[in-house]
């Protein structure tokens, strides 16, 4: 059984920087698996962030960016608002199916 | 834009098939090089994947779900759905449907989610 795991919380403050990342039980992370952000607030959906590593979506803010860090899957916000408070998910493919990380709950204080 | 919009009951007893149904909007099932996913959520817990079907027919699934899983399309409603046999209060979550933005995304534009409850 594949695992993917995630920091389960993180404190930043606002207008800091925070580095969230994701690894994998299969070993280094790498552009092959796909790896792919979510933003998810209480009561809402999930929002797609990232895309393959490092692609942002029409709708990605700036602030927001993905890339490899130490064999691992990684976002970044930068110049962090109090709005970015929220679970961050990563989801990385394996041979076409998808499995997603436990989830980071990121506190803005 | 295309918009997705989840169906099916809310309520479903144990051993039964769960099934749900995809509504999209904005945009025909039939056309560009999709996927069409399934995503699941219980109740204050991370997400699941469960599986995703492409445009061409061919699909995906969770190891842990395949024996119990099925995904199909039906161009002519411009929907696709998810049946979930033998369920168990385990299979409690909120389900969302959701389609890829093209080569190398994951699910970008998902349904607002429906809750299932598996109860006698």
């Amino acid at each position: 059984q594949t695992v993917v795991t995630q920091e389960p919380s993180l404190t930043v403050s606002p207008g800091g920087t925070v580095t969230l990342t994701c690894a994998s039980s299969t070993g280094a992370v790498t552009s092959g698996y796909y790896p792919n952000w979510f933003q998810q607030k209480p009561g809402q959906p999930p929002r797609a962030l990232i895309y393959t590593t490092s692609n942002k979506h029409s709708w990605t803010p700036a602030r927001f960016s993905g890339s490899l860090l130490g064999g691992k899957a990684a976002l970044t916000l930068s110049g962090v608002q109090p709005e970015d408070e929220a679970d961050y998910y990563c989801l990385l493919y394996y041979g076409g199916a998808g499995v997603f990380g436990g989830g980071t709950k990121l506190t803005v204080l | 834009q295309v918009q997705l919009q989840e169906s099916g009951p809310a309520l479903v007893e144990p051993s039964q098939t769960l099934s749900l149904t995809c509504t999209v909007s904005g945009g025909s099932l039939s056309s560009g090089y999709y996927y069409w996913s399934w995503i699941r959520q219980p109740a204050g817990k991370g997400l699941e994947w469960i599986g995703r079907i492409y445009t061409s027919g061919s699909s995906n699934f969770n190891p842990s779900l395949k024996s119990r899983v099925t995904i199909s399309v039906d161009t002519s409603k411009n929907q696709f759905s998810l049946k979930v046999t033998s369920v168990t209060a385990a299979d409690t979550a909120v389900y969302y449907c959701a389609r890829n933005n093209g080569a190398g995304s994951g699910p970008a534009y998902w349904g607002q989610g429906t809750l299932v409850t598996v109860s006698s």
